[in-house]
C-alpha cells in the first residue's frame, strides 16, 4: 500500500513570499489533516478535511494560510505571505472512513525555512 | 479546549534501564490513545496504541497503560537501547481527531 505522499520535501523562501505544499493521501482515506510541527514541539493541527469539506480549521491562521481539497483526494496548503515564524515541518496525514484509530498515517513532511 | 499534557519533556536513562513517559488528557470522550516515535528529520511512526476498553497493552519491550478514571496513560519502555533515543509523542483521539502531547526527548546513554 502506498503511503501519504508530500512534496516538496524542503523549501526555503524569503519572508513575504508565498509557498504551496501538496499532499496525496492513501487511497480510500476520507479524512485528511495538515499539521504544523515547529522544532521541538508536537504536531499542531491546522486543518482537517472530511472528503472535500472542512471539519476543523480553528487553528489555521486564515489571514495568511489557506487549504483546499478538491475532489476529496489531493490537498494543497498555501502560505501567503510567509513570516519567519512559519518555519516548521508541515505534515500531512490521512485516515480511513472508520476513524483515526484504524490506520492513521503521516507523510514525510515538508520542511519550510523562511529567511 | 481539548489538550494533552505530556511529562517529562526530556528523559535520560542508562542503557538497559526502564523509561516511563506520562500523558494526561482532558476530553473524557477520547477513546483511542496512540504513541508515536519520531527520529530526527523523519515522520512520526506509530509504535503502540491502546483503546479505551483496555487497561494495558504490551508489545515486546514496550507497554502502555490507561487509567480512564484519572484520564491518564503512560508509555513504558524496558531494557532501553541506544536506538530507542528519539522524541516520543502521545495523542488522544475521538474518532477523527488527534490531540498531540508536547513530546518527550528520550536519550539512552550507552
Amino acid at each position: 500500500e502506498a503511503g501519504v505522499a508530500q512534496s516538496p520535501r524542503y523549501k526555503i523562501i524569503e519572508k513575504r513570499q508565498s509557498v504551496a505544499f501538496w499532499c496525496n493521501p492513501i487511497s480510500g482515506h476520507a479524512t485528511l489533516y495538515w499539521y504544523q510541527q515547529i522544532l521541538g514541539q508536537g504536531p499542531k493541527l491546522l486543518i482537517q478535511f472530511q472528503n472535500n469539506g472542512v471539519v476543523d480549521d480553528s487553528q489555521l491562521p486564515k489571514d495568511r494560510f489557506s487549504a483546499e481539497r478538491l475532489k476529496g483526494v489531493d490537498s494543497t496548503l498555501k502560505i501567503q505571505p510567509a513570516k519567519l515564524e512559519d518555519s516548521a515541518v508541515y505534515l500531512c496525514a490521512s485516515s480511513p472512513p472508520q476513524g483515526a484509530g484504524y490506520g492513521y498515517t503521516f507523510g514525510s513532511g515538508t520542511r519550510l525555512t523562511v529567511v | 479546549g481539548e489538550n494533552v499534557e505530556q511529562h517529562p519533556s526530556t528523559l535520560s536513562v542508562q542503557e538497559g534501564d526502564s523509561a516511563v513517559i506520562k500523558c494526561t488528557y482532558s476530553d473524557s470522550a477520547s477513546n483511542y490513545f496512540p504513541w508515536y516515535k519520531q527520529e530526527l528529520g523523519k515522520r512520526p511512526q506509530l509504535i503502540i496504541d491502546i483503546r479505551s476498553n483496555v487497561g494495558e497493552k504490551k508489545d515486546q519491550r514496550i507497554a502502555v497503560t490507561l487509567n480512564k478514571t484519572a484520564k491518564h496513560f503512560s508509555l513504558h519502555i524496558t531494557e532501553t537501547q541506544p536506538e530507542d533515543s528519539a522524541v516520543y509523542f502521545c495523542a488522544a483521539s475521538r474518532t477523527y481527531k488527534y490531540i498531540f502531547g508536547t513530546g518527550t526527548r528520550l536519550k539512552v546513554l550507552a
